[in-house]
């Protein structure tokens, strides 16, 4: 079965540093896509990154980039320059291939504060 | 800017009324995605439609729960009776297919309150 790791409950960082957020992941198929998404405290759920399992290289949205470690099987998330606007809980998710609902796999999130 | 729409977006009933949830999915998105979300379980699939058609609802009570896509702007969820263990954030998604590329993209969720 496909399982999503985030091991950081909570993250602090100061403002305009980096923050790399954790995400490991378990499937056996060799295909498989793996997505970030943020949910700041207003609720809505909001598409970030998403790295292909084939994809040579690491995937980037401007300030998100995404550190893909296939062998390792994990999936970091890191923000540069981090802002205020980023505080808001992070999930790291994975499309469930099993059974062809092609629904999502969430990790348990981790909260990010950022520190003016 | 495409977006996924949802109504309410916050509703409060008490138990044993109907609670009815309405989503709007991306314009030529064919597959549509209910998930709950709530601190104890997380984030949840509840059902799931592919070209109107529903394939999934196993995460679904049965007696209460039913989801429905009329047409392919609207896709409904419908609770009754509702009971306080349905409180929870209610979220459409909606994705152009259902292959493991295929972003699903979030509605702004219904937070549904049953007292």
């Amino acid at each position: 079965a496909q399982k999503i790791t985030q091991t950081q409950p909570g993250m602090f960082v100061q403002e305009k540093e980096a923050v790399t957020l954790d995400c490991t992941y378990d499937t056996s198929d060799p295909s498989y896509g793996l997505f970030w998404y943020k949910q700041p405290s207003s609720g809505e759920m909001i598409f970030l990154i998403y790295q292909g399992s084939y994809d040579q290289q690491n995937a980037t949205e401007g300030r998100y980039s995404l550190n893909f470690q296939k062998a390792r099987k994990s999936a970091n998330l890191v923000i540069s320059a981090s802002q205020l606007g980023d505080s808001a809980m992070y999930f790291c998710a994975m499309r469930d291939l099993s059974g062809n609902t092609g629904k999502l796999i969430f990790g348990q999130g981790t909260t990010l504060q950022v520190k003016p | 800017d495409a977006r996924v729409t949802q109504t309410p977006r916050d509703k409060v009933t008490e138990m044993g009324q109907e609670v009815t949830m309405r989503c709007q999915p991306i314009l030529g998105h064919n597959t549509v995605f209910w998930y709950r979300q709530t601190m104890m379980q997380g984030l949840e699939l509840l059902a799931y439609f592919r070209n109107r058609a529903p394939l999934d609802d196993s995460g679904m009570p049965k007696d209460r729960f039913s989801a429905e896509m009329p047409d392919a702007t609207l896709a409904t969820l419908k609770i009754q009776p509702s009971e306080p263990r349905d409180s929870a954030v209610y979220f459409c998604a909606s994705a152009s297919g259902t292959g493991y590329t295929d972003t699903q993209y979030f509605g702004p969720g219904t937070r549904l309150t049953v007292l």
